[in-house]
């Protein structure tokens, strides 16, 4: 299986921050990776596919960037709506693996 | 718009069968260009994916749960079921269920459901 792990697990930032979180395959994964938000209590939310790919409705704030095993998910100004946790998905292969999550907090 | 949305029991005793299914309306499960994920997130923890069905019949599942694990199509109700037998507290869990594009990832989601593995 292809383990994914993200930093930080958690991070405190201000509204106008810019936020960056990483994720690394441990395998290559060539641009197989999606990020999703999730909001306490609600499904996660499809953000980037593809490693940089923009899903329709996401906000262009949201940018990512990778390929092989090193990928990052950057907000560029952080507006109060993104607090929520990210995580960052292969989709290289079956069993499509998740990252453990990164809490955005309000600082 | 499509949607999906899980229904099953919210409460399954240890060492049961628990099943839940995915209604799918505003499109077709048989849609040749989509596979159908089921994905669970214990309270407080992150996400796991359990496994994906094409409507086809073709299954993937997470080896860690593939042999509890059985993920099934009913193109006619336009649903997918999962089941996941001999259960402990360990699987209780929010289940998802999920539109799987290959490459892309989770596009759309249910909004989950609670089931508790309690006596």
């Amino acid at each position: 299986d292809i383990q994914m792990t993200q930093s930080p697990s958690s991070v405190s930032a201000s509204v106008g921050d810019r936020v960056t979180i990483t994720c690394r395959a441990s395998q290559g994964i060539s641009s197989w990776l999606a990020w999703y938000q999730q909001k306490p209590g609600k499904a996660p939310k499809l953000l980037i596919y593809a490693a940089s790919s923009l899903q329709s409705g996401v906000p262009s704030r949201f940018s990512g960037s990778g390929s092989g095993t090193d990928f990052t998910l950057t907000i560029s100004s952080l507006q109060p709506e993104d607090f929520a946790t990210y995580y960052c998905q292969q989709a290289n292969s079956f069993p499509k693996t998740f990252g453990q999550g990164t809490k955005v907090e309000i600082k | 718009q499509l949607q999906l949305q899980e229904s099953g029991p919210g409460l399954v005793k240890p060492s049961e069968t628990l099943s839940l299914t995915c209604t799918v309306s505003g499109g077709s499960i048989s849609s040749s260009s989509y596979y159908w994920g089921w994905i669970r997130q214990p309270p407080g923890k992150g996400l796991e994916w359990i496994g994906s069905i094409y409507y086809s019949g073709s299954t993937y599942y997470n080896p860690s749960l593939k042999s509890r694990v059985t993920i099934s199509v009913d193109t006619s109700k336009n649903q997918f079921s999962l089941k996941l037998s001999s259960v402990t507290a360990a699987d209780t869990a929010v289940y998802y269920c999920a539109r799987h594009v290959l490459g892309p990832g989770l596009d759309y989601w249910g909004q989950g459901t609670l089931v508790t593995v309690s006596s």
